[in-house]
């Protein structure tokens, strides 16, 4: 069965930080690693991630993959209020299509 | 960029009773939709893939009979929730695949239902 694991659970962290989300993945049939933020209601996709060691940048976000140690990084500098949301990791499988998420990561920004 | 819609986005139902929830997507043909459940500061849960014009694929431990999909068009997926319980009481969001994307879906603002 495909995992997907995240870390940490949760995070608190003051304006101006940096911060950087775990993802680690065990899946058969790899095809890509999904990033989304989800606010209130609807997640958000940030980044999608299929080869490894290639940085993707968004503004102040940033993800890179290690397909060797299975693993993939979120990061986010400078952080302000607005970035406050649950971060998802999420695999995509190479048959069916479907998304398999973490548990998911809980980002509070204090001002 | 492509908008999923849901409805309604809030509903409340008594116990036993039956709620529909409509997935559509508005700018987009989807032949594959998706249903996820969402308990509060829980990450999503894919209850079942849904394919237009052939049944819905449902998730281990998801009852097919109590969770019925219907994807009619390619823009319109359906999720009934049969004989509610309170234990049904969730957010449920719906996804679409766009055939542009390379994989990733766009999401629904969801549906929180509540069962009384």
């Amino acid at each position: 069965e495909d995992k997907v694991v995240q870390s940490p659970l949760s995070l608190v962290v003051h304006e101006g930080d940096t911060v950087t989300l775990n993802c680690s993945y065990e899946v058969t049939n790899f095809r890509s690693l999904l990033w989304y933020k989800q606010e209130k209601k609807a997640p958000t996709f940030l980044f999608m991630l299929t080869s490894s060691g290639i940085e993707k940048k968004s503004g102040r976000l940033s993800s890179i993959l290690d397909k060797k140690e299975l693993f993939s990084i979120l990061n986010i500098t400078a952080t302000q209020t607005g970035d406050s949301a649950i971060y998802l990791c999420a695999h995509l499988g190479r048959y069916g299509n479907k998304l398999v998420f973490g548990a998911g990561t809980i980002l509070r920004v204090k001002s | 960029g492509a908008v999923v819609s849901q409805h309604p986005s809030r509903v409340i139902c008594k116990s036993g009773t039956s709620v529909k929830i409509e997935c559509r997507s508005l700018d987009f043909q989807a032949t594959t939709m998706f249903w996820y459940r969402q308990f509060p500061k829980q990450s999503l849960m894919l209850m079942a893939t849904s394919n237009e014009g052939s049944k819905a694929t449902y998730e281990q431990g998801v009852e097919k009979d109590k969770f019925l999909i219907n994807h009619a068009s390619l823009t319109l997926s359906t999720l009934t929730v049969t004989s509610a319980h309170p234990e049904d009481s969730s957010f449920y969001i719906c996804s679409a695949r766009a055939p542009w994307t390379g994989g990733h879906s766009y999401f629904g603002p969801g549906t929180r239902l509540t069962v009384t």
